[in-house]
């Protein structure tokens, strides 16, 4: 089934460790985008991928890092985590060009950092 | 600032028909998304405007007005399964995606 796919699922973490959360689509999408979503709050855009070997910042990218080294993958990398990345996570895709602006989201990942 | 309202939660009764609105300002405009949330699970695509005026796509329609940065999406006879959240995004000039924060819509019997 086309898609995008996460993981972990979810995962409870301690303070200070590292964390690499897993995005994978098939569909051949140009562009990838990391999403944090909170109680109360709209998504918030934390990285993102405008094609394979790019990588641009969002609206909170601190504390977080990604790479794009090719078209399917797109890890998104808590150096040291802190407990205010307690959130959910999803990854989403999208094609590029004018009119090809929807995004697919995959399930997300829920993420507790103790 | 760039801001999107819309209503945190509305409920409705099974079969009747719901209107959620969503208000915004935004640096330019390049189309209005609407992405339906059930709980625990992704968003999905429901609906883009870019031009005035109104959109159906079967039970649901959404409907803009750029001058009014104004929207609304229109749920027609309301199904159990309809409960969800609503979320209202906006692309900004830089092709940026704006999101509203969500609406939570409660179907009562």
């Amino acid at each position: 089934i086309a898609g995008i796919t996460q993981a972990p699922t979810s995962q409870i973490l301690a303070a200070g460790r590292r964390m690499t959360l897993r995005c994978t689509q098939d569909m051949r999408h140009n562009a990838m985008y990391w999403y944090r979503q909170d109680l109360g709050l709209g998504l918030r855009l934390i990285h993102y991928s405008n094609t394979a070997g790019t990588t641009g910042k969002g609206e909170v990218p601190d504390g977080y890092s990604v790479s794009r080294a090719n078209t399917d993958d797109f890890p998104l990398t808590l150096a040291s985590a802190v407990p205010s990345q307690t959130s959910v996570y999803f990854c989403a895709s999208s094609d590029t060009g004018p009119g090809a602006n929807v995004l697919t989201f995959g399930a997300g990942s829920r993420l507790t950092v103790l | 600032g760039q801001n999107i309202d819309q209503p945190t939660e509305m409920t409705a009764t099974e079969g009747a028909i719901v209107q959620i609105n969503c208000t915004y300002q935004t640096s330019g405009f390049n189309g209005l998304f609407w992405y339906q949330q059930h709980a625990g699970e992704a968003p999905t695509f429901l609906s883009y405007n870019v031009l005035d005026g109104l959109e159906e796509k079967g039970r649901f329609s959404s409907f803009l007005s750029r001058s009014k940065g104004y929207s609304y999406l229109l749920l027609k006879e309301l199904q159990m399964k309809d409960s969800a959240s609503y979320l209202c995004a906006v692309m900004d000039s830089n092709y940026q995606l704006i999101w509203g924060a969500g609406t939570k819509l409660i179907i009562k019997p």
